[in-house]
């Protein structure tokens, strides 16, 4: 089977940065993904990484160790729009579902 | 942009009622999905949809639920003879043909009550 661990919630202020860390166990890993989801919204694609490092998209960044079986989501310069639930997810092998995690639910204080 | 649209936005439907639900993928995206997220909770895979057939289930996805394509631009989620625990929202997904097809876009979901 796959799981995946995440911290429940995480609060930080305005203009701060934080990082969402995010474990997992499958078998076949194929790549780890970050989605955001606001109340109620869809989940919003953010990031994506299949190799080892640092993938940087504007105030975003997603870190993969596939040897650690762990990756982090920062998010730089916390605006109070980033409130919301982050959600890292995997996809094993071939196959294109995710399994998601349970999810971190980030508040940014002013 | 384009966006994944789904309908209806809410439904509230009476245990045992049969529901369909709707979506218009992205038009140029092969790959279609049906995930649910109960309130609260996390997101979960039901199915995915490819060249006109189921391509992957999730355990949940039993014999209460299918899928069709019934035209070149819709995928619809019928839910039989629906439960209580079938309240959740619904979203549909999907993404293109590339070798990655990492990126799976969502619509804004399917709110059902059963009541």
């Amino acid at each position: 089977g796959q799981s995946l661990e995440q911290p429940s919630e995480v609060t930080a202020v305005e203009g701060a940065i934080v990082q969402i860390n995010c474990t997992y166990q499958t078998s076949g890993f194929y790549g780890l993904s970050w989605y955001q989801q606001h109340d109620g919204g869809a989940p919003t694609f953010l990031s994506y990484n299949a190799l080892d490092g640092l993938e940087e998209t504007g105030r975003f960044s997603s870190f993969l160790s596939r040897s650690d079986s762990y990756g982090y989501l920062l998010l730089q310069e916390l605006q109070m729009k980033d409130s919301a639930s982050y959600f890292c997810a995997v996809r094993k092998g071939s196959a294109r579902q995710l399994t998601f995690g349970s999810g971190t639910q980030l508040t940014v204080l002013p | 942009e384009p966006e994944v649209t789904q309908t209806p936005s809410h439904q509230v439907t009476q245990m045992g009622q049969e529901v369909i639900l709707r979506c218009v993928p992205i038009s140029n995206h092969l790959y279609f999905y049906w995930y649910r997220q109960i309130l609260g909770q996390k997101v979960e895979f039901l199915v995915s949809f490819y060249n006109n057939e189921i391509s992957e289930k999730s355990e949940i996805f039993d014999d209460q639920f299918s899928v069709e394509r019934p035209d070149g631009s819709n995928f619809t989620l019928k839910i039989r003879s629906t439960k209580l625990e079938d309240s959740a929202m619904y979203f549909c997904a999907s993404s293109d043909d590339s070798s990655s097809g990492n990126t799976i876009y969502f619509g804004e979901g399917s709110w059902l009550t059963v009541v």
